[in-house]
């Protein structure tokens, strides 16, 4: 069974510019959750998609940062304009409903200078 | 007052040794109690995961969760280098809402 994917694995921008991160569930998971992981700390849920709907994106920024899944499947994330503190690495996870776990890609470490 | 609070360590331990992570919580709805195990540049990675209080065991690794005291234990018996890795805990609400701790880094000195 393949795992998550996630591209790109690393980026590099200047504040104040766009960036976009892709991510492949695994197949038939219904939901699809993005993280930010700061250096040091543990991840933080961005925002939980149930199929191509939101569940909670209570502590998404939703001046900078925005997402979306279209057709219930693959999602993406963006940040325009990017803050030197949206330094991080960007963990996209999934999971089946009803199964209390969830697995996770590679990551994205992005670097806002 | 965090959700989760976990211990960052660093922990160092000889080979061979045991090994003991924590967390404590403070939500009492929580129902899911989980460890990952995270290697330097890598994706969190699902150790072990248990609904009730008491103790589950997979090899080398044995989760414990104790309700009544809101708290969990991960113990790693026998400890390797390759086990060298930050480790989170995790915990989730009716609905898949999760919630991380910090994590704990851990090195196994051969």
């Amino acid at each position: 069974e393949a795992g998550v994917a996630q591209s790109p694995r690393y980026k590099i921008i200047e504040k104040r510019q766009s960036v976009a991160f892709w991510c492949n569930p695994i197949s038939g998971h219904a939901t699809l959750y993005w993280y930010q992981q700061i250096l040091g700390q543990g991840p933080k849920l961005l925002i939980q998609f149930q199929n191509n709907g939101v569940v909670d994106d209570s502590q998404l920024p939703k001046d900078r940062f925005s997402a979306e899944r279209l057709k219930g499947v693959d999602s993406t994330l963006k940040i325009q304009p990017a803050k030197l503190e949206d330094s991080a690495v960007y963990l996209c996870a999934s999971g089946t409903s009803g199964q209390e776990t969830q697995y996770f890609g590679p990551g994205t470490r992005l670097l806002v200078l | 007052q965090k959700e989760v609070e976990q211990d960052p360590g660093p922990l160092s331990v000889p080979e061979g040794a045991i090994v003991s992570l924590n967390c404590t919580y403070s939500n009492s709805a929580f129902q899911y109690f989980m460890w990952y195990r995270q290697y330097s540049r890598k994706g969190p990675e699902l150790l072990m995961y248990t609904y009730s209080s008491g103790n589950k065991e997979d090899g080398r690794f044995t989760a414990q969760v104790d309700k009544s005291s809101k708290y969990i234990s991960l113990f790693i018996r026998d400890s390797q280098p390759s086990d060298s890795a930050t480790y989170l805990c995790a915990m989730s609400l009716p609905g898949n809402q999760f919630y991380f701790g910090t994590g704990t880094s851990l090195t196994v000195i051969p």
